[in-house]
């Protein structure tokens, strides 16, 4: 039983225009989120996160939408750039305790020129 | 600094054999996790170390898998009579535990291959 979906295995974006990436989970205890970027044969690098007080969090080109009522977050990237090609994972967990990370099945984002 | 280094990078066995799997996290990281990787999937929570013993292991597929953190840094990933669902990439990662900061970095991976 998947508790963070990713339900878009790729996407294609131009250079230069916005990059959305979509995450739903099913867990409403999850009180934290995270995204990581990965490249191949990397391990994935922590992106940005939000925790469940916040609806947005914004950090350079990249924004973090949090919406609780519908358990769905979403990774905006603007503008996107050739750099931005990986595998993103969305992932969920629990604040204030040291825990496992619960990860989707990511999103393979290629970045056209 | 240094990140999470793990080693090997690669390591093909045949179906049936023992492997093992070394993590050295980042100095001073308390928290350590294994996480298995299959073709497609998102990491998969295997096992969780506060310092020299396993908070969790509820991720731990079978009693064929085992770990241990002895003195609290590197942490060995033992896997007995290996199948070949098992081959996957094995990620470990650490966190300093105790901060406001819960992000994990993770290391680049074993690649296992089971024959």
């Amino acid at each position: 039983d998947q508790q963070v979906k990713q339900n878009s295995p790729s996407l294609s974006v131009q250079e230069g225009r916005i990059s959305i990436l979509n995450c739903d989970y099913t867990n409403s205890m999850f009180d934290y989120f995270l995204w990581y970027k990965k490249y191949p044969a990397e391990g994935p690098t922590f992106l940005i996160s939000i925790s469940s007080i916040k609806d947005k969090n914004e950090d350079g080109r990249f924004t973090v939408f949090l919406n609780k009522s519908a358990k769905h977050l979403s990774l905006h990237i603007v503008p996107s750039q050739p750099g931005d090609s990986a595998v993103y994972f969305c992932a969920a967990s629990f604040m204030n305790r040291d825990d496992k990370i619960i990860f989707g099945k990511g999103t393979r984002l290629h970045i056209l020129p | 600094g240094a990140g999470v280094s793990q080693t090997p990078s690669n390591k093909v066995t045949e179906k049936g054999k023992y492997v093992e799997l070394r993590c050295d996290p980042i100095s001073g990281h308390t928290a350590l996790y294994w996480y298995r990787q299959s073709l497609g999937q998102g990491p998969e929570f295997l096992i969780y170390f506060q310092g020299t013993g396993a908070a969790d292991d509820s991720g731990l597929p079978n009693d064929r898998f085992f770990a241990v953190r002895p003195e609290g840094s590197v942490s060995t990933l033992k896997i007995q009579r290996t199948e070949r669902g098992d081959s996957a990439v094995y990620l470990c990662a650490s966190s300093p535990s105790g901060t406001s900061s819960y992000e994990q970095y993770f290391g680049p991976g074993t690649r296992l291959t089971v024959t």
